[in-house]
């Protein structure tokens, strides 16, 4: 158990609707990461946040948002679905924000079916 | 540009046999390497990080990684294989680019004969 929880654990919808996904960090870990792995393209960087704020962004959609609340914990808001974001989607959290190489620690993940 | 490489994409050994899974990197300054693990379902856990220092590092579960600079690789091994070891492997670099950033091969899926 890596610390790091992430609810829902599968979700199913439909084309067009908006979905979020929560995530908690470990106790103590400041920066929450995003990650989408499809079978095509891998496992991809989507966005990190650090205390609240957005620190990186990587291969994010426009129809895709995040953000950390006061709390550290984070949401990913994924909407206009479409086929082709059905993924797992994984949260990491690690303890600093990127100035210094760290480990990342990685929830259960949340598969996202859209039909 | 940083990359990682696992030629690999699936590898079939039978239990007891040993194991080697490649991954070579693309980075110009000093590199993190980390080898994660994801069982069917499951997230990715941490096996072992490179750093710094001991060129060998021991991580979890019987895995041990060696970094090669000269080879520009950071291979996992195994001694014997558990049937339990069935899974995704994952290599990955931390990257320097405004932050510091991982990133992962594409991954080597592993199949253990009993």
């Amino acid at each position: 158990d890596s610390g790091v929880t992430q609810t829902p654990k599968h979700l199913i919808t439909a084309t067009g609707q908006r979905v979020t996904l929560r995530c908690s960090p470990r106790s103590g870990d400041l920066s929450v990461y995003w990650y989408q792995q499809s079978l095509d393209q891998g496992l991809q960087f989507l966005i990190q946040y650090y205390n609240g704020e957005e620190r990186a962004k990587g291969n994010i959609l426009e129809r895709f948002s995040a953000q950390q609340f006061p709390d550290l914990h984070s949401e990913l808001n994924l909407s206009s679905l479409e086929l082709g974001d059905s993924a797992l989607y994984f949260c990491a959290s690690s303890a600093s924000g990127g100035v210094v190489p760290d480990t990342q620690y990685f929830g259960p993940g949340t598969r996202l079916t859209v039909l | 540009a940083q990359s990682v490489t696992q030629p690999d994409i699936h590898i079939t050994v039978s239990e007891g046999a040993s194991l080697e899974l490649r991954c070579n990197y693309s980075y110009g300054a000093t590199p993190y390497l980390f080898w994660y693990v994801q069982s069917p379902g499951q997230g990715l856990q941490l096996l072992l990080k490179y750093f710094s220092g001991d060129t060998l590092v021991q991580g979890i579960k019987g895995f041990e990684a060696e970094f090669k600079r000269s080879q520009s690789s950071f291979n996992l091994r195994k001694p014997s294989v558990h049937w339990s070891d069935a899974a995704e492997y994952f290599c990955a670099v931390v990257a320097y680019s405004g932050t510091y950033k991982y990133i992962f091969g594409t991954g080597t899926r592993l199949k253990v004969l009993a």
